[in-house]
């Protein structure tokens, strides 16, 4: 069965910080991963990672992946009160159909 | 486009009723899913459909669960009879066929609660 986990659960900063949010797998035959932003609705596409190594970036956000090691980071830099969400992080691989989940990191940050 | 729409947004009913949410997505898509979110379990894939087929329902809890597309414009998930553990978020997502189906696309939610 594949398997997502995201950490921290939850994380709170001041606004200005720089944070890191993780994320491991493990899943048959990987095709990729992805990285969404939910807010009080519905979840919001941000980063898609096929490739280890290539830094995915838009504005403060940036992502990395790890195919060897299992493994993504999220870094968003210079946060603002508006990145206060859930991050979740999801796998797309062969071994299951649609994405796999994993429950989120739950962000907030202080003014 | 106004994206994948779903009705209604909020529903509260008493255990045994049967409850039924529906799902616009976008045009063009041919991907279709259904997914659940609680705290406990996170997101988790109840059903989807490829052009209006359905391809993989393993993740429905149990019969009480079914999910019906009737064409490429509508689709809706029922739970009957309804229970107080069925109280979670569903939300419909689609996407695009070919490289870009894993690029889902979300509807507002649906927030369901079973008293």
């Amino acid at each position: 069965e594949d398997k997502v986990v995201q950490s921290p659960l939850s994380l709170v900063v001041h606004e200005g910080d720089t944070v890191t949010l993780n994320c491991s797998y493990e899943v048959t035959n990987f095709r990729s991963l992805l990285w969404y932003k939910q807010e009080k609705k519905a979840p919001t596409f941000l980063f898609m990672l096929t490739s280890s190594g290539i830094e995915k970036k838009s504005g403060r956000l940036s992502s990395i992946l790890d195919k060897k090691e299992l493994f993504s980071i999220l870094n968003i830099t210079a946060t603002q009160t508006g990145d206060s969400a859930v991050y979740l992080c999801a796998v797309e691989s062969s071994g299951a159909d649609g994405l796999t989940f994993g429950k989120g990191t739950h962000l907030i940050i202080q003014p | 486009d106004a994206g994948v729409i779903q009705s209604p947004r909020h529903e509260v009913t008493e255990m045994g009723q049967e409850v039924t949410l529906r799902c616009k997505p976008i045009s063009g898509h041919d991907y279709l899913f259904w997914y659940r979110q609680t705290m406990m379990r996170g997101l988790e894939l109840l059903i989807y459909f490829n052009n209006n087929v359905p391809i993989d329902d393993s993740g429905m809890p149990e019969d009480r669960f079914s999910a019906k597309m009737p064409n490429a414009s509508f689709s809706t998930l029922k739970i009957q009879p309804s229970e107080p553990r069925d109280s979670a978020v569903y939300f419909c997502a689609s996407s695009l066929p070919g490289p870009g189906a894993n690029v889902l696309t979300f509807g507002a939610g649906s927030r369901l609660t079973v008293l």
